[in-house]
Formats: C-alpha cells, sequence, structure tokens
C-alpha cells in the first residue's frame, strides 16, 4: 500500500510568486491534515480537510494560505504572494474516517523563498 | 504555543544503551503519541497510548504516561544506531474537534556504534 504521497519535494519560489503542494493520502482514508515545520522546531497545525469539505483551519494564516481536497484529485495547500517567512517543510496527514492509531505522514515538501 | 515539550533537547548515548525522552504536556488529553522523525524525511507514527492508559510496549519502545503530572517517557532500550532521529511527541486534546496533534520541538537522539 502507498503511504502518503507529497509532491514536490523541494519547491524554490521567488518572492511573490505562488506555490501549489500536492498530497495524495493513504487509500480508503478520507481525512487529510496539513502541517508546517519550521527549522528545528516541532510541527504545527495548519488545516484539516475531509472530502470537499475544509473543517478547520484554526492554524492557517489569515491571507495568502488556502487549502482544499476536491472530491476527485490531491490534496492542494496554496500559498500565494510566498515571502521568505514561509520558508518551511510542509507535511500533510491522513487518516481513515474513524483513526485508532497514529496518522499516516508524507515525506513532506520543503518550500524555499528566495 | 506547543503543547507537548520534550526533555532533554539533545541526547547522545552509545549502541546498546538505553535513551529516555520525557514530555509534559498542559491541558487534558484523549491521547499521546510518539513519532520519529529522521533527518530531512517524514514522520513515522511510533506508537499511540490513550488518556486512560498508563503503560503501553510495542518491540523495544516502552512508553508511559501520568496524566496527574500531565508527562510521559519514552523509552527505547537496547538502542542501534538506526535509532538516530528526532522524537516528538504529540498530544490530541479532549476539545470537540480531537483531531488535531500538537507537537512538542522534539528530542534529538544520536546513538553511536
Amino acid at each position: 500500500n502507498a503511504g502518503v504521497m507529497q509532491n514536490p519535494r523541494h519547491l524554490v519560489r521567488r518572492r511573490g510568486q505562488e506555490a501549489r503542494l500536492r498530497c495524495s493520502p493513504v487509500k480508503g482514508h478520507s481525512h487529510v491534515y496539513w502541517y508546517r515545520q519550521l527549522p528545528e522546531e516541532g510541527l504545527k497545525f495548519m488545516v484539516y480537510l475531509q472530502k470537499e469539505n475544509i473543517i478547520d483551519e484554526s492554524g492557517m494564516p489569515k491571507e495568502r494560505f488556502s487549502a482544499e481536497f476536491p472530491k476527485e484529485g490531491p490534496s492542494i495547500l496554496r500559498i500565494q504572494q510566498v515571502v521568505r517567512g514561509d520558508s518551511a517543510a510542509y507535511f500533510c496527514a491522513s487518516s481513515p474516517a474513524r483513526w485508532e492509531s497514529g496518522y499516516t505522514f508524507g515525506s513532506g515538501t520543503r518550500l524555499t523563498v528566495v | 504555543s506547543q503543547q507537548g515539550e520534550e526533555d532533554p533537547q539533545a541526547l547522545s548515548i552509545q549502541e546498546g544503551e538505553n535513551a529516555t525522552m520525557n514530555c509534559s504536556y498542559k491541558t487534558s488529553i484523549n491521547n499521546l503519541q510518539w513519532y520519529r522523525q529522521n533527518s530531512g524525511r517524514g514522520l513515522v507514527h511510533l506508537i499511540l497510548i490513550r488518556s486512560n492508559e498508563r503503560e503501553k510496549h510495542s518491540g523495544r519502545l516502552r512508553v508511559t504516561l501520568d496524566t496527574s503530572k500531565k508527562s510521559s517517557s519514552l523509552l527505547i532500550t537496547a538502542s542501534r544506531a538506526a535509532d538516530t532521529a528526532s522524537y516528538f511527541c504529540a498530544t490530541v486534546s479532549n476539545s470537540n474537534s480531537g483531531y488535531a496533534l500538537n507537537f512538542g520541538k522534539g528530542t534529538s537522539l544520536l546513538v553511536t556504534p
């Protein structure tokens, strides 16, 4: 079984450009979570989505950041007009509808804004 | 703010020794989980312990939970060089949502041959 697939692994963007990060959850998992990790820090929750619904985006910055999980296709985390402070590793995790064990994390996308 | 706080920040031991990492948290929890992260990689789930459990084992891993002290410990016995990684505790609160993981900053473990 494939785990959580994230792409790209590394993404370099110039200030002001858009970054689109993709996440394909484990097959059969309908819940997706995005986390951000700054250097030497733990992961911080950003957003929780189910198919076609944003359940909780309390960890998302109010501007420039958006997320979706369409009926078909991967979940997308979109960052518009990136700034240097957006440079971080972004991790996606998924879980089944009712999870009894931990989340399955992807390998992350490392975003560098130059 | 971080919910879980790991201690120590860094730990260096020799192969064969035991490694103990501690985690403290602040609010009531539904469960606490430990994850491992190799450098530049994603997180791997190690073990989950529920708030009504006190101890759990998985292979060379032993996790304890003391809800009265709001603390947990992860013990890795007979460590190996391959155990070198960062270890994070993460809590799931008892809120209505009960899904968001609150991570600490992690303990960096180095196991030397």
